[in-house]
């Protein structure tokens, strides 16, 4: 089955720096990667996403990026602020055709703390 | 109205009880899933279902049981609770688009403490 190991498993940045969170997988029939954000007390929150068949995206402030060969991607988040604050979950899905299950192999996670 | 809704969203209870906890959405969507949260851990898989006769176990089903009521419902039991199930348990659902992958929307979480 699919294996995500996530690093670092606790990052301090300074407000306005930027953060990055590595992950890397193991099943290369793995097509779609998402970034998860979890705030205390509730669910994880998509933030967002990519398919195997691009290699970046970007929504304002939150970029990711993932390398097939290398098999591993990244999320990177610029001009941190304190509402960034909370614990980040990469993920990976196999293809059920593949022989693997419908859901989410996700990464240990990331907590995220953002310095005033 | 949030939705993905799970109830309840606390219990404590003994060691051999049956619980269930329940998950219900209302996003149309035909995938749900029911993962397991530990500290350190991250989210794992325990059962998800594709619709209402579509049932598939996950990563860790062993000690769990599921039943898809509804398009909208979705409940996981513990027929005899121990400890080592006290985690958190979340609901999720994805819509039923194939490839290459839909978001999977969570609810909020049940804390479960097994004594």
């Amino acid at each position: 089955g699919e294996n995500v190991e996530q690093h670092p498993s606790t990052l301090s940045v300074q407000e306005g720096d930027s953060a990055v969170i590595k992950c890397t997988y193991s099943d290369s029939a793995s097509n779609y990667f998402p970034w998860y954000k979890q705030e205390l007390g509730k669910g994880p929150q998509l933030i967002i996403d990519i398919r195997s068949n691009v290699g970046e995206k970007k929504d304002q402030r939150i970029a990711v990026t993932l390398n097939k060969t290398a098999k591993h991607f990244s999320l990177h988040i610029t001009e941190t602020q304190p509402e960034d604050s909370a614990v980040y979950f990469c993920a990976a899905r196999s293809s059920p055709r593949g022989g693997g299950a419908d859901g989410l192999t996700f990464g240990k996670g990331t907590h995220l703390i953002i310095q005033p | 109205d949030a939705d993905v809704t799970q109830t309840p969203r606390n219990r404590i209870t003994k060691t051999g009880k049956r619980i269930m906890l329940e998950c219900s959405q209302t996003k149309g969507h035909d995938r749900m899933y029911w993962y397991r949260q530990d500290p350190g851990l991250g989210l794992r898989l325990i059962y998800y279902s594709f619709d209402v006769k579509d049932i598939n176990k996950g990563e860790i089903s062993d000690g769990y049981s599921v039943s898809r009521q509804a398009q909208a419902k979705f409940s996981l039991s513990l027929e005899s609770a121990i400890p080592n199930q006290t985690a958190l348990y979340f609901c999720a659902t994805s819509d039923g688009i194939y490839y290459p992958g839909q978001p999977q929307h969570f609810g909020d979480g049940t804390r479960l403490s097994i004594l």
